[in-house]
């Protein structure tokens, strides 16, 4: 069965662009996930979506970062303005509805951003 | 607020020996779900094994398991016979389970393992 995918797998883009990474959750899944992994670093999380309810935006590191999620399916997170310390491999996951804490994050294989 | 420890950045271990993966926690909430993942070269999370923080018994998956001690808030991974296929990243993980919670997963630094053969 297919996994979670993202596109594209890397992009470089000028400091001051606004780029769009997207993401495909595995199909059934109700939750969301984005995280952000900088160089040698840990996942950071950014945002959740679950279903209809508002989105968990807690972790978004600046006003200049946004996502958003259609049909509650493909999820696409927009970052204007670049700058070179946004540059990261972000990481987007999905799994059943969060109900329990057990249930396993399937993660993408992550969009490689590199601002210069 | 939460937090998760790894004091190894990197591991190395014979191949076909034991090796444990160090992993501290905390957090103020009771219910707590414990994750470990590895991350090999090519850059894939892959989940390894899962921890309740309401388990009795200590979680186990094929070669991996997770030595659970509540008190100590610690949560360390075993890898049995070691492979060559386990050098990797590994990180550990913690996600809260309270009904309005998001259930994201806080991420500690990771420990670089690498398998001598």
């Amino acid at each position: 069965g297919a996994g979670v995918s993202q596109s594209p797998s890397n992009k470089v883009t000028e400091k001051g662009k606004d780029v769009e990474l997207r993401c495909d959750p595995i199909s059934g899944h109700t939750a969301l996930y984005w995280y952000r992994q900088s160089l040698g670093q840990g996942l950071e999380f950014l945002i959740y979506f679950q279903g209809n309810s508002a989105p968990d935006k807690s972790g978004l590191p600046s006003d200049r970062f946004s996502a958003e999620r259609t049909g509650g399916s493909v999820s696409t997170l927009t970052i204007q303005r670049t700058q070179q310390e946004d540059s990261a491999v972000y990481l987007c996951a999905s799994s059943f509805q969060p109900i329990k804490s057990s249930y396993e994050q399937y993660f993408g294989p992550g969009t490689r951003l590199t601002v210069t | 607020a939460q937090k998760i420890t790894q004091t190894q950045p990197g591991m190395f271990v014979q191949e076909k020996e034991a090796v444990t993966l160090d992993c501290t926690y905390d957090t103020s909430d009771p219910s707590y779900g414990l994750f470990w993942y590895k991350q090999p070269s090519s850059g894939e999370m892959i989940f390894l094994i899962y921890q309740g923080s309401y388990d009795q018994q200590n979680a186990t998956e094929g070669r991996y398991s997770l030595n659970f001690q509540k008190a100590r808030k610690s949560a360390n991974l075993v890898i049995s016979a070691s492979q060559l296929g386990d050098s990797a990243m590994y990180f550990c993980a913690m996600r809260e389970g309270g009904l309005d919670s998001s259930y994201k997963l806080i991420f500690g630094s990771g420990t670089r393992l690498l398998v001598r053969p």
